[in-house]
């Protein structure tokens, strides 16, 4: 089983429809979430950390659930801009490893017009 | 918020030859550096992480001897592909943080092609 498992995809929506992923991670000792995007041919940029209360930051809510190990990225009223892949990385605090912190391997999605 | 700068963005080389990337964070240290590689279409992977002052830890699989890591200071790491082959094409891309719980923050890659 990988470390830290996203449904690939691809995921097509229109405009304006509600969209969410789940990132399952295997270790239960893992402690800081994150959810990134990656536009074709570009870098990774941070979209938003994930807090054990959840949190929100626009149209964007990320989860946390920690019994079942995953976290959450729900996407509301998509625009056509969020067309990207969407990555969650997870944070094992292990100073002596170089596997400390884990990517999924990403969720593609098309906002259609 | 913290700035990863890397560079060169892009580079065509020839086989054989040796290319170096540089990793800077502008305005935080970073002791850790995370350099990766992106083939098209797939996630990205784990090269090595690059520590200040001492010697990298390298993935497995990945040869130490071909991909050098130098973190010379606090704030710059480089990433040397050596006799580089077509089949070391690829995105590679750097990140690092200014924190053990903090978000990683990346450069914006470097895309080589080997002829």
């Amino acid at each position: 089983r990988k470390e830290v498992e996203q449904d690939p995809g691809p995921f097509n929506v229109p405009e304006g429809a509600t969209v969410a992923f789940n990132c399952t991670y295997s270790n239960s000792a893992s402690q800081s979430f994150f959810w990134y995007r990656q536009d074709c041919r570009k870098e990774p940029k941070l979209l938003m950390s994930v807090y054990s209360s959840g949190n929100e930051d626009g149209r964007f809510t990320a989860q946390l659930n920690r019994a079942s190990q995953y976290i959450s990225l729900l996407i509301r009223d998509s625009k056509l801009s969020d067309s990207a892949t969407y990555l969650c990385v997870v944070t094992l605090l292990d100073s002596g490893s170089a596997r400390q912190l884990t990517f999924g391997s990403g969720t593609q999605l098309t906002v259609l017009p | 918020g913290a700035v990863v700068s890397q560079h060169p963005s892009w580079v065509i080389c020839k086989s054989g030859t040796s290319v170096k990337i540089e990793c800077r964070s502008l305005d935080f240290q970073a002791t850790t550096m995370f350099w990766y590689r992106q083939f098209p279409k797939q996630s990205l992977m784990l090269m090595a992480t690059s520590n200040e002052g001492s010697k990298a830890t390298y993935e497995q699989g990945v040869e130490k001897d071909k991909f050098l890591i130098n973190h010379a200071s606090l704030t710059l790491s480089t990433l040397t592909v050596t006799s580089a082959h077509p089949e070391d094409s690829s995105f590679y891309i750097c990140s690092a943080r200014d924190g053990e719980v903090s978000p990683l923050h990346f450069g914006n890659g470097t895309r080589l092609t080997v002829t």
